[in-house]
């Protein structure tokens, strides 16, 4: 069964932040985030592997709750270059790569 | 360009035709994957390559038939399909473990 993402879509104007979860109704080896522009490849953003692990790239960061197993994307002073579809994409134990299941998408649009 | 390349980019085939998509990836991955993305749907996975052997058929039907000759190339037949198989097909391959996936451009597959 594939994660659950929230919200489904958001529209914020440039610098605004936004928060994209991912929740799972199994437990979770690992968490993958992904965002893919229109007409493009998914592009990998971060893998979470730890339970309460929080990862950060310039202004977009991570965080994994194990125990609740969800996933947070947190996007500060959002840049227009933001835009894009972002995609969870879990693992469940025993662990390992090769089995993601990606949830449904949250479509975010950032304007000037 | 992500470091995996998909060919072709579009495709057009009437359900009687025969016909491959492509994948190659020169990144040293050793798994790869075959993933469809529909509209409003979440990346399905349909096949996955670990070390150049099959490990993971979802039900996928029989009309697509993957191809890993070693592990660099992957392909995916196409025979007798449907126009519900019509969809963006993902290639992407990864590091064993616990690697971020990189992901191809697609092949726009139309069906009529």
């Amino acid at each position: 069964q594939q994660p659950v993402q929230s919200p489904q879509a958001v529209i914020l104007r440039e610098g605004e932040d936004a928060v994209i979860n991912c929740s799972s109704s199994k437990a979770l080896y690992s968490v993958h985030w992904y965002r893919q522009k229109h007409g493009e490849a998914p592009v990998f953003l971060m893998i979470l592997l730890k339970g309460g692990e929080q990862k950060g790239h310039e202004k977009i960061s991570a965080s994994f709750n194990e125990k609740k197993q969800q996933s947070s994307l947190y996007l500060t002073a959002s840049q227009l270059s933001y835009s894009g579809t972002y995609f969870c994409g879990t693992a469940n134990p025993p662990g390992g790569n090769e089995k993601l299941t990606f949830g449904t998408g949250t479509r975010l649009t950032i304007i000037p | 360009e992500t470091g995996v390349t998909q060919t072709p980019r579009h495709l057009v085939m009437g359900m009687t035709n025969k016909k491959s998509l492509k994948c190659e990836q020169h990144l040293g991955h050793n798994a790869m994957y075959w993933y469809k993305q529909s509209a409003k749907k979440p990346l399905e996975l349909m096949f996955v390559y670990s070390l150049e052997e099959r490990v993971e058929n979802n039900s996928v039907p029989s009309r697509f038939s993957p191809e890993c000759p070693n592990s660099s190339h992957l392909f995916l037949h196409l025979h007798t399909l449907q126009p519900e198989d019509s969809a963006l097909y993902l290639c992407a391959s990864s590091l064993l473990g616990s690697g971020g996936y990189t992901f191809g451009s697609g092949t726009r597959l139309t069906v009529v």
